[in-house]
């Protein structure tokens, strides 16, 4: 059965931090692991990874896969009170047309 | 650009009541899916579809339909609504296949008293 772990399930920390958010996942036939920040409403996307060890990058934002150790981390620098949300992460497959997502890591910034 | 629209935002059922929750895309999208969110548990996939008249199930089928008759359509059947379908659901999209970045509606929180 494919699955796909994030720890931690939640973490507060204080603005200007930076925070590592992690996922773990065992999926067969893995084609991509997607990020996505969901605040009150819809998940929106944050990143897509399919190659070990390529850094992307967005502003703030940065993630990276390891495919050996299946795993992926995103990491946050200098949070803001705006980067609280529940972060999810997915591992997609190339055989089945499915996502498995992971069920999230809550994310509060504080003052 | 309207992307994934889902109708209606809040809706509150009796058991064994039935209803379609509607989802529409506009950016000519082959694959759809719909998840449930629960706490605790993530979002899980009840159905996905591929393309116009192609629908498979996900992990939490059960007590609910789909169909895929257009390619901006797929709309979600409950078929004798239960308390444990009280739940948020939200349709999704992508260009042809899960692996790829999906686009997700705003979600319909259903209640099932």
């Amino acid at each position: 059965e494919d699955k796909v772990v994030q720890s931690p399930l939640s973490l507060v920390v204080h603005e200007g931090d930076t925070v590592t958010l992690n996922c773990s996942y065992e999926v067969t036939n893995f084609r991509s692991l997607l990020w996505y920040k969901q605040e009150k409403k819809a998940p929106t996307f944050l990143f897509m990874l399919t190659s070990s060890g390529i850094e992307k990058k967005s502003g703030r934002l940065s993630s990276i896969l390891d495919k050996k150790e299946l795993f992926s981390i995103l990491n946050i620098t200098a949070t803001q009170t705006g980067d609280s949300a529940v972060y999810l992460c997915a591992a997609g497959t190339g055989t089945a047309s499915k996502l498995t997502f992971g069920t999230g890591t809550r994310l509060q910034v504080t003052l | 650009n309207a992307g994934v629209t889902q109708t209606p935002k809040f809706q509150v059922l009796k058991t064994g009541q039935s209803m379609t929750l509607q989802c529409a895309q506009d950016m000519n999208h082959e694959y759809m899916s719909w998840y449930r969110q629960d706490p605790g548990m993530g979002l899980r996939l009840i159905h996905y579809s591929v393309g116009a008249g192609i629908t498979d199930q996900g992990e939490v089928p059960n007590g609910y339909n789909v169909s895929r008759s257009t390619t901006e359509d797929f709309p979600l059947r409950l078929l004798s609504a239960a308390p444990s379908q009280t739940s948020v659901y939200f349709c999704a999209s992508s260009y042809t296949q899960a692996s790829q970045p999906q686009h997700f509606g705003d979600g319909t929180r259903l209640s099932i008293l």
